[in-house]
């Protein structure tokens, strides 16, 4: 069952410039929603998150953008660096069930 | 380095075999997670410990089993496995019992079933 979903599997930035990936939902009781990255041959890391009381959430260059109506969230990297390039997983959970999208591989080109 | 360890690295068996998958979690983490990463696949969550307890089960086969241990650690065990059972399986900890909180993933163990 894909009920988060990662539509695009990649995407090349140059560096510098904004990366934007996107991530769709379907199941209105995911209230929290997280974003990891992942190197080749490593585990995933935790990123950043956000809680459904919120549209919004900032770290540093990443920005995590919540719109609930539309069941879509969005992770903005800005300025891009070559060292941003990995494999990013969104993932949305309600309380102890968590599920993760497919991945998107982002690549950010010197 | 997320401080979870996960034994082996790479398993390489044969159909209808079992294997068992080892977890360590961080120090103080009460948390267990197993999830099964197939090729261009997301992340399957297939089941989570807490404190020893079964806490949450999610898309693992009957075939599967886990357990966790009063040490904390925690194993996965594979039996009757197929082709299909090739995947990074993935072992998270986490502090507390929700999903919530943030995991920390182990670098993952790579089974392939020939």
């Amino acid at each position: 069952d894909q009920q988060v979903k990662q539509n695009s599997p990649s995407l090349s930035v140059q560096e510098g410039r904004i990366s934007i990936l996107n991530c769709d939902y379907t199941n209105s009781m995911f209230d929290y929603f997280l974003w990891y990255k992942k190197y080749p041959a490593e585990g995933p890391t935790f990123l950043i998150s956000i809680s459904s009381i919120k549209d919004k959430n900032e770290d540093g260059r990443f920005t995590v953008f919540l719109n609930k109506s539309a069941k879509h969230l969005s992770l903005h990297i800005v300025p891009s660096q070559p060292g941003d390039s990995a494999v990013y997983f969104c993932a949305a959970s309600a309380r102890v069930d968590m599920r993760f999208g497919a991945g998107t591989r982002l690549t950010v080109k010197p | 380095d997320s401080g979870v360890t996960q034994t082996p690295k790479h398993l390489i068996t044969a159909t209808g075999q079992r294997v068992t998958l080892r977890c360590s979690p961080r120090s103080g983490d009460l948390s267990v997670y197993w999830y099964q990463q197939s090729l261009d696949q997301g992340l399957q969550f297939l089941i989570q410990y807490y404190n020893g307890e079964e806490r949450a089960k999610g898309n693992i086969l009957e075939r599967f089993s886990a357990q966790q241990f009063p040490d904390l650690h925690s194993e996965l065990n594979l039996s009757s496995l197929e082709l299909g059972d090739s995947a990074l399986y993935f072992c998270a900890s986490g502090s507390g019992p929700s999903s919530y909180n943030e995991q920390f993933f182990g670098p993952g163990t790579r089974l392939t079933v020939l």
